[in-house]
């Protein structure tokens, strides 16, 4: 079946980079997202790469994927306070509009 | 980008009401819109699918009589709790998609439901 991991919490200081990491256990997965939630707000969508693809770049975020290892990471560059949130990493196996399958979701706190 | 909006952000009501969600999708046609639950400090749980024009998919476990979903339009989808009763206190979310295969969900803000 399918399933996401993370881990559950990171803390860093401003201006380090933050690295969020993902385990997948579906390799038919076709869609791989990185949503941020703040405290009481919806979900963001921050990025998101094909499985065709090992890394896209977006401003301070890098995304790599390693499908052999079924791997996904979020790198921010530069962190800032205004980057602790939880983020969530998501899968889905066939379309933009099929079901997402969710991590539990990584806090991350930066310190000042 | 693409942005979905959800009303009430926050909604305080007795025991035995019922309470009627709305999400839209503002700049794009939601063929499919989908409706989370989120416990706090927990992932979402998806309750249901929505495709516009058809009756909602439900998972496993949710009352598909105590959760009205209806999609009646390509922007509009709506989920009303029936009776609701403090134990369906919790952050409810949507999220809506074209059916563009390249195109990923956008989640509205979410709805915080607080039943006294």
């Amino acid at each position: 079946g399918e399933d996401v991991e993370q881990s559950l919490f990171l803390s860093v200081r401003e201006g380090d980079s933050s690295v969020i990491n993902c385990t997948y256990t579906d390799s038919s997965s076709t869609y791989l997202y990185w949503y941020k939630q703040e405290p009481g707000a919806g979900l963001q969508l921050l990025t998101y790469i094909f499985s065709n693809m090992d890394m896209k770049q977006d401003q301070r975020l890098t995304v790599l994927l390693n499908k052999k290892d079924k791997h996904l990471s979020l790198r921010i560059a530069d962190t800032q306070t205004g980057d602790s949130a939880i983020y969530f990493c998501a899968e889905t196996l066939s379309s933009g509009y099929s079901t997402l399958t969710f991590g539990k979701g990584t806090m991350l706190l930066v310190s000042p | 980008g693409a942005v979905v909006s959800q009303h009430p952000s926050w909604v305080i009501c007795k025991s035995g009401t019922s309470v009627k969600i709305e999400c839209r999708s503002l700049d794009f046609q939601a063929t499919t819109m989908f409706w989370y639950r989120q416990f706090p400090k927990q992932s979402l749980m998806l309750m249901a699918t929505s495709n516009e024009g058809s009756k909602a998919t439900y998972e496993q476990g949710v009352e598909k009589d105590k959760f009205l979903i209806n999609h009646a339009s390509l922007t509009l989808s709506t989920l009303t709790v029936t009776s609701a009763h403090p134990e369906d206190s919790s952050f409810y979310i949507c999220s809506a998609s074209s059916q563009v295969a390249t195109q990923p969900q956008h989640f509205g803000d979410g709805t915080r439901l607080s039943i006294l």
